[in-house]
């Protein structure tokens, strides 16, 4: 099956910073990203989709400026935390989606915010 | 809005089938049935999905009812390792996936 990578798969960083996470799509070209975010013991809430080469699409209450997303290549997509606060600290989850539309989920990235 | 219900936990013993209910009352014609499970700390795993046809597959079998307005995610010999957040979700294929609270199994040995 496609896979879906992403890094890191755990990142500590003070409050004030930025942090970059990277979404991959391994094995097939990914025309649409999703970045989902899950605070502990809730269900996965999605945060924006982006489509290769375009801007993303944030879901309401989704703060766009706080949470860059870059979709630059059909197997890459980034989202930067900016100026982090403890109240960031989630567990964050990419999916890729091909031209089947099927999405497939990364791993996950723990970010803890200090 | 959730589009579909389902109950919050449920317990199966290691070995038996793990029947997992859903209610989707308001499905629409061209969407289908996707059943995605979340391991702890890890992301979600894509299990079976279906439109109205029964379907199988190494991992499970899923169940719809004739007028589409539930269906039942099957495990046929649960172990210890399917103990998961299983989530039935709504959508045409072409959608965004959108997670409801999902049904939390735990597998009993």
């Amino acid at each position: 099956g496609a896979v879906v990578s992403q890094h890191p798969s755990w990142v500590i960083c003070k409050s004030g910073t930025s942090v970059k996470i990277e979404c991959r799509s391994l094995d097939f070209q990914a025309t649409t990203m999703f970045w989902y975010r899950q605070f502990p013991k809730q269900s996965l809430m999605l945060m924006a989709t982006s489509n290769e080469g375009s801007k993303a699409t944030y879901e309401q209450g989704v703060e766009k400026d706080k949470f860059l997303i870059n979709h630059a290549s059909l197997t890459l997509s980034t989202l930067t935390v900016t100026s982090a606060h403890p109240e960031d600290s989630s567990f964050y989850i990419c999916s890729a989606s091909s031209l089947s539309d099927e999405q497939f989920f990364g791993p996950g990235t723990r970010l803890t915010v200090l | 809005d959730a589009k579909t219900t389902q109950p919050t936990s449920m317990d199966c013993a290691e070995g038996r089938a793990a029947n997992l209910p859903c209610n989707h009352s308001t499905i629409s014609g061209n969407e289908y049935v996707y059943w995605y499970r979340q391991i702890h700390s890890q992301g979600p795993q894509y299990i079976i999905h279906g439109l109205k046809n029964n379907e199988t597959n190494e991992m499970a079998s899923l169940i719809i009812t004739e007028d589409r307005k539930s269906s039942t995610l099957i495990l046929p010999h649960a172990t210890l390792r399917d103990t998961a957040v299983y989530y039935c979700i709504v959508r045409d294929r072409d959608d965004k996936i959108i997670f409801g609270k999902g049904t939390r199994l735990h597998i009993l040995p």
